[in-house]
């Protein structure tokens, strides 16, 4: 299935643990994004790659760190969790130009 | 800066038309579009407009925009319980960023 996938689906950690999200995309995309989704629905961009370059970085605490090895993933390390980094992290691509993106299942990250 | 309202909650009978509005304040936005997020699950893009176009339908689905006024609204024809979900309006800046709002929670009952 062509498709954005993402590991873990669900993810129950305690606070100040670091811990690691992974997304990758089989669609060919240039451009990858993580956004958070907090507990009232509410949708932020966090970051956005093109071509393994960091785009976007929004006023996200420097415990988030994204990683892309290759323009087909895009990892989200976070490190000395706390209890208000508890939301679902979705994961989204398209291709280069005027697309509409693709979003991924999301990753339910609960810090107890 | 950028900010994109809904309002929270629509409840409708089966069968009935459904209208969800969103304003946005962006007035260089050039494409605004409509997800659709189930119970558990990831966005699934519904339609996009651009913004010289005042209207656009794709099936039960009916897309106004009023630029002078930067109000959108999506309007779902013979609404049936499976479109009960929350329905996101997000406009694309021009940093080729996409701003969500608020999302509305569409709840059809029979």
């Amino acid at each position: 299935d062509t498709a954005v996938s993402q590991t873990p689906k669900y993810l129950v950690t305690q606070m100040g643990n670091d811990k690691s999200i992974k997304c990758e995309q089989n669609l060919g995309h240039d451009t990858m994004y993580w956004y958070k989704q907090d507990s009232k629905k509410f949708l932020k961009i966090m970051f956005s790659y093109n071509n393994k370059e960091l785009i976007i970085n929004e006023t996200v605490p420097n415990r988030f760190s994204p990683k892309s090895p290759d323009k087909a993933h895009l990892n989200l390390h976070i490190n000395s969790l706390e209890l208000g980094d508890s939301a679902v992290y979705f994961c989204a691509s398209k291709p280069t130009g005027p697309h509409e993106q693709y979003f991924g299942p999301g990753t339910r990250l609960t810090v107890t | 800066g950028e900010d994109v309202e809904q309002s929270l909650f629509l409840s409708v009978r089966e069968g009935d038309s459904s209208v969800i509005n969103c304003t946005y304040t962006d007035s260089s936005s050039t494409y605004l579009y409509w997800y659709k997020q189930e119970p558990g699950a990831g966005l699934q893009l519904l339609t996009y407009i651009f913004s010289n176009m005042d209207m656009k339908q794709d099936q039960r689905l009916t897309v106004l925009l009023n630029k002078k006024d930067k109000h959108l609204s999506l309007r779902i024809a013979d609404t049936q319980t499976g479109d009960s979900a929350i329905y996101f309006c997000a406009e694309r800046d021009n940093t080729d960023k996409l701003i969500f709002g608020t999302g509305t929670r569409l709840q059809v009952f029979p």
